[in-house]
């Protein structure tokens, strides 16, 4: 079974912090997303990659960067957390075959104060 | 561009009852079409897809749906509800290939009444 895990289920900051939510994918994956849950709103892309250092933006990418030095890690910086952060975050990944299956991981429910 | 419309926010059902969730969508390319379902405090996971060939698509725990092209509509449907479907049920939508990314809708919670 693919298994994307997260580094934390819940995590609280304060504004100003700097922020590493961290993925890992077990499958050999080239392909990984961040995304963000909101109530109403659905999931709204971060951050994608598609290869080891390459990265691009998805729908919503300010205040946000990614890192990808491994193929099997993705991480999500937030350089300078703000309320408006807070947040739901999924990690997900797919082969090149079947890019749109994504699989994704539990989430981390991030709260900013 | 393309994008995905689920109309209402919550959709309740009884026990045994047909489960009706809707999907239309815009796409200005022959579209890849997506259901995933999201239990309580986990992930999404992949419930069923469209892409070629035959347009009525089953899926995993019952369900499936059918692709209307001319109604620009991917509708969700299970003939019996069970108490555990209950969840969160996202409609998506690709141009298919490779890098190209899902673009999804804003979610039906669907709960299931005794």
């Amino acid at each position: 079974d693919v298994k994307v895990t997260q580094s934390s289920r819940y995590l609280v900051k304060r504004t100003g912090e700097k922020v590493f939510l961290e993925c890992v994918q077990d499958m050999d994956h080239e392909n990984m997303f961040w995304y963000r849950q909101d109530p109403g709103l659905g999931l709204r892309l971060i951050y994608f990659s598609y290869d080891v250092k390459m990265k691009e933006k998805g729908d919503i990418p300010e205040g946000y960067s990614v890192s990808r030095e491994k193929k099997e890690r993705f991480s999500l910086i937030l350089e300078s957390a703000s309320t408006n952060q807070t947040s739901m975050y999924l990690c997900a990944s797919s082969s090149n075959r079947r890019v749109n299956e994504q699989f994704f991981g539990p989430g981390t429910r991030l709260t900013v104060l | 561009a393309q994008s995905v419309t689920q109309l209402g926010s919550h959709v309740s059902v009884s026990e045994g009852a047909l489960v009706l969730l809707r999907c239309n969508y815009s796409s200005s390319v022959p579209p890849y079409l997506f259901w995933y379902v999201q239990y309580p405090n986990q992930g999404l996971q992949l419930l069923l897809k469209y892409t070629t060939g035959a347009t009525l698509v089953k899926g995993i725990n019952g369900f499936e749906a059918e692709f209307k092209k001319s109604e620009t509509s991917f509708h969700l449907t299970k003939p019996s509800a069970h108490m555990s479907d209950a969840a969160e049920y996202f409609c998506a939508v690709s141009r298919g290939g490779a890098n190209s990314k899902l673009t999804f809708g804003k979610g039906i919670t669907l709960s299931v009444r005794p």
